[in-house]
Parts: structure tokens; sequence; C-alpha cells
């Protein structure tokens, strides 16, 4: 079935260092693919998305292009900062259905 | 703007209660969804529904139980909270297959 596999966390980075949270997927077709973030004690919100193979969502200084060939939608930030530190959500949505399956989630933390 | 109300954010319980989760969304959303967030799991889906008096089990939708009668409301039902159905829920609604939105959530507490 489809399912999310993200790097496992924490992470703890020193702010401007680079950030890269690795993210799979396995699905038939096309999925859409998403980035959530969770900020402390908040509910989820969308980061940013991507809706077809070699699209690049971007938000906040975040980026992330859906690779089709190596079913991958990796998050990555050139320079963190201490605002960022969050809970972050790999997920998509099949071409078919409504439904939307979610990774585990990386804790990141960044400190001054 | 658009928004995803979850009726408490902090709940206590005990155990054989009956609890009621509710969730209304102001965004005419055909989708809504109730999951459960816990350390190291991540998020999981219990029950969605796609349209009203419509719902679909998830992936643990055991002792729980939906209800949606009304487009802009959702509630998930414990039917004899447990100690193992502490957690922290969510719910969230969507149109089709665009970006979901959330609820601050419930932290539930079953005692």
């Amino acid at each position: 079935g489809d399912s999310v596999t993200q790097m496992e966390g924490p992470v703890t980075l020193s702010e401007e260092a680079c950030l890269t949270i690795n993210c799979t997927y396995t699905a038939t077709g096309y999925p859409s693919l998403f980035w959530y973030v969770q900020y402390p004690g908040e509910g989820l919100q969308l980061l940013l998305k991507a809706t077809k193979a070699d699209d690049k969502g971007s938000n906040k200084g975040f980026e992330a292009t859906y690779r089709k060939e190596t079913t991958s939608f990796h998050l990555e930030k050139g320079s963190v900062q201490v605002s960022d530190s969050a809970v972050y959500f790999c997920a998509l949505t099949p071409n078919t259905g409504n439904q939307f399956y979610f990774g585990t989630g990386t804790s990141l933390t960044v400190i001054p | 703007d658009v928004k995803v109300t979850q009726s408490s954010r902090y709940l206590v319980k005990r155990t054989g209660e009956k609890v009621f989760l509710e969730c209304v969304q102001d965004m005419d959303h055909e989708n809504m969804f109730w999951y459960r967030q816990d350390p190291g799991l991540g998020l999981r889906l219990i029950y969605f529904s796609y349209d009203v008096k419509m719902k679909e089990k998830g992936d643990i939708p055991e002792g729980y139980s939906v209800s949606r009668e009304k487009k802009e409301r959702f509630s998930l039902i414990l039917e004899s909270a447990s100690t193992n159905q502490t957690s922290m829920y969510l719910c969230a609604s969507s149109e089709r297959r665009e970006k979901l939105f959330f609820g601050s959530g419930t932290q539930l507490s079953v005692l």
C-alpha cells in the first residue's frame, strides 16, 4: 500500500546550518507530495507541496523536489533559524482517493 | 481565515467513560479526518468521511466510532475509554486532494 518513510530524529542544528530531512515514498501512479510543519503546541500546517514529477515546492526558505526516479521528496533549507524548531512531517495523497499518508515526523531543534 | 476548531484543547477522562471529541470546519469541505498522534508513530488515521453520513475506517478504527450528521461537523467517539487511548487527537479537513487543514488538537488523558 501507499506509505511514506522519513528520516528519524531528533535533529539538532546550530543556527545558519544547512538542513536536509530525507523522505521517500511508496505509491502507485503519481501521488501529490507534501511537507507539513508542527510548531510546539499547535496543529500541523502545510509548509510546501508538489503535485507532479520534477516540481519543486518552496516556502519560507524551505525547498523540496518531487523525484519520481528515486521516489523521494527531501526537505532542504540552506540556513536554519531558531524559529524553524518544529516537527516536520512528509505526506502523500494518491492520485485516486482522498486519503493522506504521513511519515512518523522528524523533530528539529535549532540552537543559537 | 480558514478554520478547523476542536472543542477541547485538553481533556481528562476515566477508564470506561464514553468520550466525545468534536470538530467543526468553516470551509465547506467534503472530506474530514480524525488522526491520533503518538511519539515515534507519527499520525495514524482513525476514520475519515467524504460526505455527510458517510464514513470510512482508517488504519486504527478499533475502539472508536464517528458521526457526521452535518457537513461542517465530524465527531469522534470513544465508546469506552481505555488508557491506551491516551493521545493527541487531530482533526483535519480537505477539499478533494488539496491540502489538509488541521485543528489545534485535543490532548486526551485517560486515567
